[in-house]
């Protein structure tokens, strides 16, 4: 079956660096990823939607220069998390979706800020 | 904002037993899905069922769905302690991105 990838599987960064994740569809090309951050012991919440070759779109309260969002190419959207705090701290979690409509997640990445 | 609700926060059963959770959402769905979550880990899809759809089993999985309700239950028969996780619902809308639901801990004791 597809697979969407994530790398890397967890980081641990220093308040105020950048980190990039990034999103890969290993075995199909996805024009649409969500990207979702997941604090602990709660749910998923959409962050946005990263269109490839264009801008992504962003969720409500989610700081569109704070998380830079590039879907550069069919198969890789990545996920910069400028001057990092320790209150982004969290679980994030890429989806992508086929051309049969169907809906893959990657494995997560585990942020921690020092 | 989350849209859904799930209850119960929490549950915890003995193994054998069958185990029922509860989701309620708020706005229209073209569709509805589980997914399973190990402690921190990726989502695990269980199970999508459509708006036209009042039930779905698979396997010892069976996922009711009342659109007039706006809820959908998920129900996991002669649970086994690999059962232990949490279980989210999940709504989707025309533009494909998901909806999760707060989340039920499910913890099955040998």
């Amino acid at each position: 079956g597809a697979v969407v990838s994530q790398h890397p599987s967890w980081v641990i960064c220093k308040s105020g660096t950048s980190v990039k994740i990034e999103c890969r569809s290993l075995d199909f090309q996805a024009t649409t990823m969500f990207w979702y951050r997941q604090f602990p012991k709660q749910s998923l919440m959409l962050m946005a939607t990263s269109n490839e070759g264009s801008k992504a779109t962003y969720e409500q309260g989610v700081e569109k220069d704070k998380f830079l969002i590039n879907h550069a190419s069919l198969t890789l959207s990545t996920l910069t998390v400028t001057s990092a705090h320790p209150e982004d701290s969290s679980f994030y979690i890429c989806s992508a979706w086929t051309e049969a409509y169907e809906q893959y997640f990657g494995p997560g990445t585990r942020l921690t800020v020092t | 904002s989350q849209q859904g609700e799930e209850d119960p926060q929490a549950l915890s059963i003995q193994e054998g037993e069958n185990a029922t959770m509860n989701c309620s959402y708020k706005t229209s769905i073209n569709n509805l899905q589980w997914y399973r979550q190990n402690s921190g880990r990726g989502l695990v899809h269980l199970i999508l069922i459509r708006s036209n759809e009042r039930e779905k089993h698979s396997g010892r999985l069976r996922v009711t769905l009342d659109t007039s309700k706006k809820s959908s239950s998920l129900l996991i028969t002669a649970s086994r302690a690999a059962d232990t996780a949490s279980y989210f619902c999940a709504t989707g809308g025309s533009a494909r991105q998901l909806t999760f639901g707060s989340g039920t801990q499910l913890t099955v004791l040998p």
